[in-house]
């Protein structure tokens, strides 16, 4: 069946620190691809998605490639803030599984001052 | 702006008790879902629903019920609660359009604890 997989975490890095949170799928066909994010004490946002292969997703300076051939979608982000603490979760949907979307873990960042 | 409301931030109940969810969502949503997310576990599927009066099992429906009698709210009910049930719920919605894009709206999750 379908299944995400995502590093684990927590990940702690200083303010304008590079980020990679490594993300990889097991789908058949052509799933979508999304990121969301987690601020403390609210439920999950869209934070961006890709809907085909090499799609590049991106927000708030966050970004992702749909990579078929590795089948993996990891976030990046080139200098991340205090704000961007936040449980980060990478997630599957369409293809052969309807409607629903298939999460992994969670990945928790703490960013330090 | 798209709204997913839940009924309680926070809810302490105790072990047998009957338990209420409530979620409404204003954006004329056809599917409407229900997860629990515990720590390590990510966020597993406990309920959804494509249509009024629909439903279908997740992936962890034991202990669980539904309702959905009209198109904005969607109800999960602990028959009887016990302790394992302790978790965040989150609620979802989305569109029904296409297969793809197929984001989903979460509200701000209910913490309950049983006791």
């Amino acid at each position: 069946g379908n299944s995400v997989t995502q590093m684990e975490g927590p990940v702690t890095l200083s303010e304008e620190a590079f980020l990679t949170i490594n993300c990889t799928y097991t789908a058949t066909g052509y799933p979508s691809l999304f990121w969301y994010v987690q601020y403390p004490g609210e439920g999950l946002q869209l934070l961006l998605k890709a809907t085909k292969a090499d799609d590049k997703g991106s927000n708030k300076g966050f970004e992702a490639t749909y990579r078929k051939e590795t089948t993996s979608f990891h976030l990046e982000k080139g200098s991340v803030q205090v704000s961007d603490s936040a449980v980060y979760f990478c997630a599957l949907s369409g293809n052969t599984g309807g409607f629903k979307t298939i999460f992994g873990a969670g990945t928790r960042l703490f960013v330090k001052a | 702006d798209v709204k997913v409301t839940q009924s309680s931030r926070y809810l302490v109940k105790r072990t047998g008790e009957k338990v209420f969810l409530e979620c409404v969502q204003d954006m004329d949503h056809e599917n409407m879902f229900w997860y629990r997310q515990d720590p390590g576990l990510g966020l597993r599927l406990i309920y959804f629903s494509y249509d009024v009066k629909m439903k279908e099992k997740g992936d962890i429906p034991e202990g669980y019920s539904v309702s959905r009698e009209k198109k904005e709210r969607f109800s999960l009910i602990l028959e009887s609660a016990s302790t394992n049930q302790t978790s965040m719920y989150l609620c979802a919605s989305s569109p029904r359009k296409t297969l793809l894009y197929n984001e989903q709206f979460f509200g701000p999750g209910t913490r309950l604890t049983v006791l």
